[in-house]
């Protein structure tokens, strides 16, 4: 059974730091690439990073330079560090496996929640 | 940036009716576009990629169609477990990203 499990949400200050896991079990992790995706409270979902196979990262504007996706297929983990994070970096964060040859999100941990506030 | 506008923001039916969802995107998307089904608390759910193919183990009431710019995600038969809100996502400009829709929440009449 394929299953996403995030740790690592929590309530920091604004400009802090936080470091997101996602531990995956059930597919062979190196294969797939893998995303995380936020919500904030009541809102939509907005794509926050990507990692390819081989360790190729992608961003949107308004994490960039801020946000670094990283995996460790040794130990089945995807990671997200996040920096100077800021009041609008608030959501649940998800990660999620990309289907191979489609890119749509095929399995879903089930969130963890950041918090930026003073 | 691709921008999809999902309507209406919210449908309110009673079960065992139709539903008709849109998704229109800014620019041509192809066929990449995919539809997600989310309930309260929960994780979103793949139901449809590829505009028409419906993912592993999503009922055949759920239909996808469209290409280009317009999309539409059909319920045939509005079952209780049906209300939720659901997403369209575009890949389309991959690895510029991915984006979604802000949602249509189906409701109970």
């Amino acid at each position: 059974e394929v299953q996403l499990v995030e740790s690592g949400g929590g309530l920091v200050q604004p400009g802090g730091s936080l470091r997101l896991s996602c531990a995956a079990s059930g597919f062979t992790f190196s294969s797939y690439d893998m995303h995380w995706v936020r919500q904030a409270t009541g809102k939509g979902l907005e794509w926050v990073s990507a990692i390819g196979t081989a360790g190729d990262t992608y961003y949107p504007g308004s994490v960039k330079g801020r946000f670094t996706i990283s995996r460790e297929n040794a130990k089945n983990s995807l990671y997200l560090q996040m920096n100077s994070l800021r009041a609008g970096d608030t959501a649940v964060y998800y990660c999620a496996r990309a289907q191979p040859g489609y890119g749509d999100y095929d399995y879903w941990g089930q969130g963890t929640l950041v918090t930026v506030s003073s | 940036e691709i921008v999809l506008t999902q309507s209406p923001a919210t449908l309110s039916l009673s079960p065992g009716e139709r539903a008709t969802l849109s998704c229109r995107a800014s620019q041509s998307v192809s066929s990449y576009l995919a539809w997600y089904q989310q309930k309260p608390g929960q994780a979103p759910r793949l139901l449809i990629y590829d505009a028409s193919n419906r993912a592993t183990g999503i009922p055949a009431r759920f239909s996808g169609s469209g290409s280009g710019t317009d999309f539409t995600l059909t319920i045939s038969s509005l079952e209780p477990e049906d209300f939720a809100v659901y997403y369209c996502q575009q890949r389309s400009n991959w690895p510029r990203g991915w984006t979604f829709g802000q949602g249509t929440k189906v409701e109970i009449k």
